[in-house]
């Protein structure tokens, strides 16, 4: 079936550099996304999210960039502190009302 | 505002015994959701509910039973315990299916071992 993956379980950086976190998502009728930060024992924490009108949303520290004709999503994170470390999970909405796919996460760690 | 709720934080089961797990959110959310989590894994749907009264079936539903008899409580319940639902368990709610902002609020999980 359709699904959310990520290319990356685990990804290292140093405080101050800037990371990216890839997702590659299969369903095509997919039109909404959402990236969530989790820290450890604690639930999914909403960060951005990004219409699939859309190839670009910026928050604070963080942009998440679209490309539809790969199918692929990108959380960039801007001069990483050790308190982003956590795992980060991308989601996709299916077109219409449906619910949440979540892929299997990625483990930012960030080293003072 | 507190958000989701869900208790108990912890939990122990021998293989076959019951169990509810409890979920309650003050936003007045009409959708509700529930997830497990495994180890290294992303969230797989267990439940959801669109409003009181209904309910439907997400990817994993064998094993469980929910109930939606007010907007505020979703709870999940586990009657024949076994050791492949031992995982982590979280609510989520969210406001609207249709336009705005689709994000989920989660619980901060119940880690339930059956042993």
């Amino acid at each position: 079936g359709e699904s959310v993956g990520l290319h990356l379980p685990t990804l290292s950086v140093q405080e101050g550099d800037n990371s990216i976190i890839n997702c590659a998502y299969s369903n095509s009728a997919s039109d909404y996304f959402i990236w969530y930060k989790q820290e450890s024992g604690k639930g999914p924490q909403f960060i951005i999210d990004i219409r699939s009108n859309m190839d670009k949303r910026q928050g604070q520290r963080v942009t998440v960039l679209l490309n539809k004709t790969v199918k692929h999503l990108s959380l960039q994170i801007a001069a990483t502190q050790p308190g982003d470390s956590a795992v980060y999970f991308c989601a996709e909405k299916g077109g219409g009302y449906s619910t949440l796919t979540f892929g299997k996460g990625t483990m930012l760690l960030v080293s003072p | 505002n507190a958000g989701v709720t869900q208790t108990p934080k912890f939990r122990i089961l021998k293989i076959g015994q019951s169990m509810t797990l409890q979920c309650a959110q003050d936003m007045n959310h009409n959708y509700m959701y529930w997830y497990r989590q495994d180890p290294g894994m992303g969230l797989k749907l267990i439940y959801y509910s669109v409003g009181a009264g209904i309910t439907d079936k997400g990817e994993v539903p064998n094993g469980y039973n929910v109930s939606r008899s007010t907007t505020e409580d979703f709870p999940l319940r586990l009657e024949l315990a076994a050791p492949s639902q031992t995982s982590v368990y979280f609510c989520a709610s969210s406001y609207s299916a249709a336009g705005g902002n689709y994000g989920y609020t989660f619980g901060s999980g119940t880690r339930l071992t059956v042993v």
